[in-house]
């Protein structure tokens, strides 16, 4: 059975600071690796998506990894602003690319 | 954003009340899917549907049932409502064409009393 956990489970930073949260899971058999992102009481924002057979994706300051050999991923931030504060969650396709695992997020605070 | 609607965005029931919740797409996408988030457990996916009329488990079924009438509905039906079914519950669709990314609605607030 797929485990995603993301650790630290919060985080706060200084306005401009680069950054990085982390995603792990337990079985390298997955389709894709997505990204999102969550307001407070709000719904999911889909940031990236990383197929199986990719290593990173990029959206403006943002860059997802993906190592499946250490059941790995990363979302990078560069040059954080305080509209970036959210929860970061990322989910693994796994036993079929319609079923997300997700993690439980990591809640981004960026202080002005 | 995908065109994903969920009725209604909030409501309060009581014990043993059943409750349907709306998911309508305008994307015209394969799949769709319910989840509930619940603070510790994260999202869970209840229930999905890669078809009309064609659905299938998630990770925590129990006490919920789904239907697909039309590809743009996916209706989620809580039988006899119980206080652990408190919860926030979210569609989401996907599509074959974009690698399954998921596109996610703005959620439902379900209070069971």
């Amino acid at each position: 059975k797929q485990e995603v956990t993301q650790i630290p489970a919060a985080l706060s930073v200084p306005e401009g600071e680069n950054l990085v949260l982390n995603c792990s899971f337990t079985d390298s058999a997955i389709y894709n690796l997505q990204w999102f992102r969550q307001d407070p009481g709000k719904g999911l924002t889909s940031l990236l998506l990383i197929q199986s057979s990719q290593r990173e994706q990029t959206s403006g300051r943002l860059n997802a990894s993906l190592d499946k050999s250490s059941g790995r991923s990363t979302l990078y931030i560069a040059a954080s602003q305080p509209g970036d504060s959210a929860t970061y969650l990322c989910a693994a396709a796994s036993g079929g690319s319609e079923k997300l695992v997700f993690g439980k997020g990591t809640k981004l605070t960026v202080n002005p | 954003d995908a065109g994903i609607t969920q009725s209604p965005r909030h409501k309060v029931t009581e014990t043993g009340t059943p409750v349907t919740l709306r998911c309508h797409q305008t994307e015209n996408h394969r799949y769709m899917y319910w989840y509930r988030q619940d603070p510790g457990h994260g999202l869970r996916l209840i229930h999905y549907s890669y078809g009309v009329k064609d659905t299938d488990k998630g990770e925590v079924s129990d006490g919920y049932s789904v239907s697909r009438s039309k590809t743009e509905d996916f209706l989620l039906t809580l039988e006899s409502a119980t206080s652990s079914q408190t919860s926030v519950y979210f569609c989401a669709i996907s599509g074959d064409t974009t690698y399954n990314e998921q596109f996610f609605g703005p959620g439902t607030r379900l209070t069971v009393l």
